[in-house]
């Protein structure tokens, strides 16, 4: 398995500033994701941090709003952008071990945009 | 498209009790399907993984099925405790470019004393 380390926990925020989220795993990994869970939803798929290369981002998430980092095997950075109250969520690491496609997430970060 | 339903949405039920849920898919190609249990303000944590060839597999006092046929997976939990108290997610992976993951909506199960 997989240990992850999501910083900040939780966080409240004013309209119009960003907030990055870091993703620290405790061992190298293939695959990172960051996925988004709105209030009372299911997970959604943000984007997969390539590392040494740019994100490979989902429909209706672009780099300008969530830019990512993944500067090596075991860190990801995560930037919400310009928040609105509608960027109130849950966001959460992923990492795949690639042992029988598991995946294992972090505790995510719950930012709340006033 | 791809998707994932799952029933019911919420659930309530008393300690000591059985109870099931669903989740019907409609991912194709099919790879695998995950059932994870996020408890509140937690990440999801994997409680089984299982691929075409698989019927059932337990973990503990979880057990899921699966029936590749009529896409439909269960996920029943035996003497439910108050700590069974989560989200149960199902998510079902496609055996495509990346592996591309559909989630289920969950169904959150409360158990009372």
């Amino acid at each position: 398995s997989a240990v992850i380390s999501q910083k900040p926990s939780r966080d409240i925020c004013q309209r119009g500033t960003s907030l990055t989220i870091q993703c620290q795993v405790d061992s190298q990994v293939t695959m990172m994701f960051w996925y988004r869970q709105q209030p009372g939803q299911s997970l959604t798929l943000i984007a997969t941090a390539n590392q040494g290369s740019e994100a490979t981002y989902e429909s209706g998430f672009v780099i300008d709003k969530f830019p990512i980092s993944r500067p090596n095997l075991t860190f990801s950075t995560l930037t919400v952008s310009n928040m609105s109250p509608e960027d109130s969520s849950i966001y959460l690491c992923s990492v795949g071990t690639g042992r029988a496609g598991e995946l294992f997430f972090g505790e995510g970060s719950r930012l709340t945009v006033l | 498209k791809n998707q994932v339903e799952q029933s019911p949405q919420s659930l309530i039920i008393l300690e000591g009790k059985n109870c099931t849920l669903q989740c019907n898919y409609t991912v194709s190609p099919f790879s695998n399907l995950r059932w994870y249990k996020q408890d509140t303000g937690r990440g999801p944590v994997s409680l089984t993984i299982m691929t075409f060839s698989e019927n059932t597999k337990s973990n503990g006092r979880y057990t899921a099925t699966l029936d590749a046929d009529t896409k439909q997976s269960s996920l029943h939990i035996t003497a439910s405790q108050l700590s069974d108290s989560a989200s149960y997610i199902c998510v079902v992976s496609a055996a495509n470019a990346g592996n591309m993951l559909t989630f289920g909506g969950g169904t959150r199960l409360m158990v009372k004393p």
